[in-house]
C-alpha cells in the first residue's frame, strides 16, 4: 500500500539554525498537510497545501514557518530560525480525491529537537 | 469555540472485554466523524469513518456510532487484545479537503 515518507527521522538542531523538514505524499493526492505533536500532547494542525498555494493556517504557522512543494513529489516544512519550543514531532499528511470524504494519510514524522 | 474532548485518563481493560472510547464535541456541525489510531512515536493511522447519516459503523472489531443531536461519537473495540494497545483520537470532519482537528485522545491499555 502506498504510504507518506517523511526525512529525516530525527533532526537535531540548534536554536537559531533553520531547518528544513521532508514529506514525500502520496503520488496521485492533492491535499497535503503538516501537523506537530509537541511530547505528551495532542497532534496539532499547521497549514494546509493545496494547488500550490497555503489553503488555510494555524496561529502556530507564523513567519518563521513556510512550506513548499518544489517539484511533482516533495512537500516540506521550512522553520527559518528555530526556537527551543518547536521541538516536537512533525507530522505530514496527504488526502486523495474520493467520493464522500477521505481520510488523512500520515507519515511517521520527523523528531526535530532544538538546542 | 470550537472543542473535542476525549476521556483524558488512561482507559485500562482486561484482554477479552470490550472498550469504549468517547468522543464529544462543540461548535462543530461535523458532515463526518473520523477515528485514528496512534502507536507511540508514530503517525496517526486511519481507522473508521462515519457519515452524519449513520447510526453505525462496522469494520472487524470494532465499532463506530454516531450521534449528532448528543454531539457524541462512541468507538467499540470487542475482543479486545493487547495488540489494541495504542491511543485512539477522534476528528469531527466539516467535509472538502478542510483541515481535520483532532481531539487529545485516549490511551487504551490492554492487560493479559
Amino acid at each position: 500500500e502506498p504510504e507518506v515518507t517523511q526525512t529525516p527521522s530525527h533532526q537535531v538542531t540548534q536554536m537559531g539554525q533553520e531547518v528544513i523538514l521532508r514529506c514525500v505524499p502520496i503520488s496521485n493526492h492533492l491535499y497535503f498537510y503538516w501537523y506537530r505533536q509537541i511530547l505528551g500532547q495532542k497532534v496539532e494542525f499547521l497549514v494546509s497545501f493545496y494547488n500550490n498555494e497555503i489553503s488555510e493556517k494555524s496561529e502556530i504557522f507564523d513567519d518563521q514557518f513556510s512550506v513548499e512543494r518544489p517539484d511533482g513529489s516533495n512537500f516540506t516544512l521550512k522553520i527559518r530560525s528555530t526556537k527551543l519550543e518547536d521541538s516536537a514531532m512533525y507530522f505530514c499528511a496527504s488526502r486523495g480525491q474520493t467520493e464522500g470524504n477521505s481520510p488523512l494519510h500520515f507519515g511517521n514524522g520527523t523528531r526535530l529537537t532544538v538546542t | 469555540s470550537q472543542k473535542i474532548e476525549q476521556n483524558s485518563e488512561a482507559l485500562n481493560i482486561q484482554e477479552g472485554k470490550t472498550a469504549t472510547l468517547t468522543c464529544n464535541y462543540t461548535n462543530y456541525s461535523p458532515a463526518y466523524l473520523q477515528w485514528y489510531r496512534q502507536d507511540p512515536g508514530r503517525g496517526p493511522v486511519f481507522l473508521l469513518l462515519i457519515r452524519e447519516n449513520e447510526k453505525e459503523k462496522r469494520k472487524e472489531r470494532l465499532k463506530v456510532t454516531f450521534d449528532t443531536t448528543l454531539k457524541q461519537s462512541l468507538f467499540h473495540i470487542t475482543a479486545s487484545q493487547p495488540a489494541d494497545s495504542a491511543t485512539y483520537l477522534c476528528a469531527p470532519d466539516s467535509g472538502g479537503y478542510n483541515k481535520l482537528i483532532f481531539g487529545a485522545g485516549t490511551r487504551l491499555a490492554v492487560h493479559p
